[in-house]
């Protein structure tokens, strides 16, 4: 699986849309980009996944660059509540087998 | 839906005991995962199961550590003996056939002294 590489550390202000990158330049045809989020001292959270469309949900945007070497998740009105550790995942999407590995992520923190 | 069931929340037990976690993953999901995270290695997978079956067991990280699922419904995690070292929160995750994320369940936390 793709490596991915993510800022340490972002704040953004509550009510203001965060904008979370994530490099993934050596990302195969084949591989999904996936997002989940881990608020401290609970277990991490599926938040959102894409291959190379823009995709929306109730949580978030997934924003993936034309060349898919590169993507961005937006929190569109950020609250306290969203303050978590901000994993971005590539791997190849299977269904339900194989692993999920995740990295070192981004911690957000949500400023009043 | 009750989400993943872990067991016990907290435990703390001496150096040289076994400890045993356990996991109850989602009805219906056929994918089972352990990881374990530490502020030093983050989360890590420790092995999976597809069916029942272990796939990959590679994150397992001695001849101490044991996992096994003997049906759909439970999953165990043993550790024998247990050392200061195994320190850690220890999550259980699973998914279906039908994508929908991996859910993680709230993790037991297990203290060696």
């Amino acid at each position: 699986d793709a490596k991915t590489t993510q800022p340490p550390s972002m704040d953004c202000a509550e009510g203001r849309a965060a904008n979370l990158p994530c490099n993934h330049s050596t990302i195969s045809g084949n591989e999904y980009v996936y997002w989940y989020r881990q608020i401290h001292s609970q277990g991490p959270q599926y938040i959102i996944h894409g291959l190379k469309n823009n995709e929306t949900n109730e949580m978030a945007s997934l924003i993936i660059t034309e060349d898919r070497k590169s993507s961005t998740l937006i929190l569109p009105h950020a609250t306290l509540r969203d303050t978590a550790v901000y994993y971005c995942i590539v791997r190849v999407a299977t269904g339900n087998t194989g692993k999920l590995i995740f990295g070192q992520g981004t911690t957000l923190q949500v400023k009043p | 839906d009750a989400g993943v069931i872990q067991s016990p929340r907290h435990e703390v037990t001496e150096m040289g005991q076994e400890v045993t976690l356990r996991c109850k993953p989602i009805s219906g999901h056929n994918s089972l995962f352990w990881y374990r995270q530490t502020m030093m290695r983050g989360l890590e997978l420790l092995i999976y199961f597809n069916n029942n079956v272990p796939i990959d067991d590679s994150g397992m990280p001695e001849d101490r550590f044991s996992a096994k699922m003997p049906n759909a419904s439970f999953s165990t995690l043993k550790i024998q003996p247990s050392e200061p070292r195994d320190s850690a929160v220890y999550f259980c995750a699973s998914t279906g056939f039908k994508w929908d994320g991996y859910t993680f369940g709230s993790g037991t936390r297990l203290t060696v002294v």
